[in-house]
């Protein structure tokens, strides 16, 4: 079945840029998404990218996707306290219309060091 | 726009007894909705698929008696765990898709809902 991997952890200082990154092994995806889950709480959507893009940009989120290696990623610039979070990445695949699953990956806990 | 609420937040529940989960699209029409499930520190565990007016689709290993899901309108659907043990006391999240909208791919989570079995 489809996988989706992801860093367990990532540390990084206040005001520098984080990236986290995913690989997925599915060829079909069509959309990629990355959630954002504060402690106790559900998922909020940040963004996503469509497998025929391969950036997307919005404010301080950058997503870059590399389809050939099946890599995604996600830059978040000038890190700061509130993105303390662990943040999912999933894919799910337009294959079946009306019958798409969101496949998660195991989720990065992104702590930021003061 | 594309709110999802859950009702309750948090349950605490004696063994044996069953517990009844709300998932609501505040503001769109969800022609879909997902039941997932969290353990502590893991990620999350799609339980099964519901759509509106039909029978939910069940994951492998999810047991269809036990976890019995009905979606009865297009912005209402409920989880209810029958004869609740201490093994489902879980991290339970809802998700629905706006079947309409331009961005009918993306699933919208609700804030979950937090179950504890005595």
């Amino acid at each position: 079945g489809e996988d989706v991997e992801q860093s367990l952890f990532l540390s990084v200082r206040e005001g520098d840029s984080s990236v986290i990154n995913c690989t997925y092994t599915d060829s079909s995806s069509t959309y990629l998404y990355w959630y954002k889950q504060e402690p106790g709480a559900g998922l909020q959507l940040l963004t996503y990218i469509f497998s025929n893009m391969d950036m997307k940009q919005d404010q301080r989120l950058t997503v870059l996707l590399n389809k050939k290696d099946k890599h995604l990623s996600l830059r978040i610039a000038d890190t700061q306290t509130g993105d303390s979070a662990i943040y999912f990445c999933a894919e799910t695949a337009a294959i079946n219309f009306g019958n798409e699953k969101l496949t998660f990956g195991t989720g990065t806990r992104l702590t930021i060091i003061p | 726009g594309a709110v999802v609420s859950q009702h309750p937040s948090w349950v605490i529940c004696k063994s044996g007894t069953s517990v009844k989960i709300e998932c609501r699209s505040l503001d769109f029409q969800a022609t879909t909705m997902f039941w997932y499930r969290q353990f502590p520190k893991q990620s999350l565990m799609l339980m099964a698929t519901s759509n509106e007016g039909s029978k939910a689709t069940y994951e492998q290993g999810v047991e269809k008696d036990k976890f019995l899901i009905n979606h009865a309108s297009l912005t209402l659907s409920t989880l209810t765990v029958t004869s609740a043990h201490p093994e489902d006391s879980s991290f339970y999240i809802c998700s629905a898709r706006d079947g309409a909208g331009f961005e009918w791919e993306t699933q919208y989570f609700g804030p979950g809902t937090r179950l504890l079995v005595l």
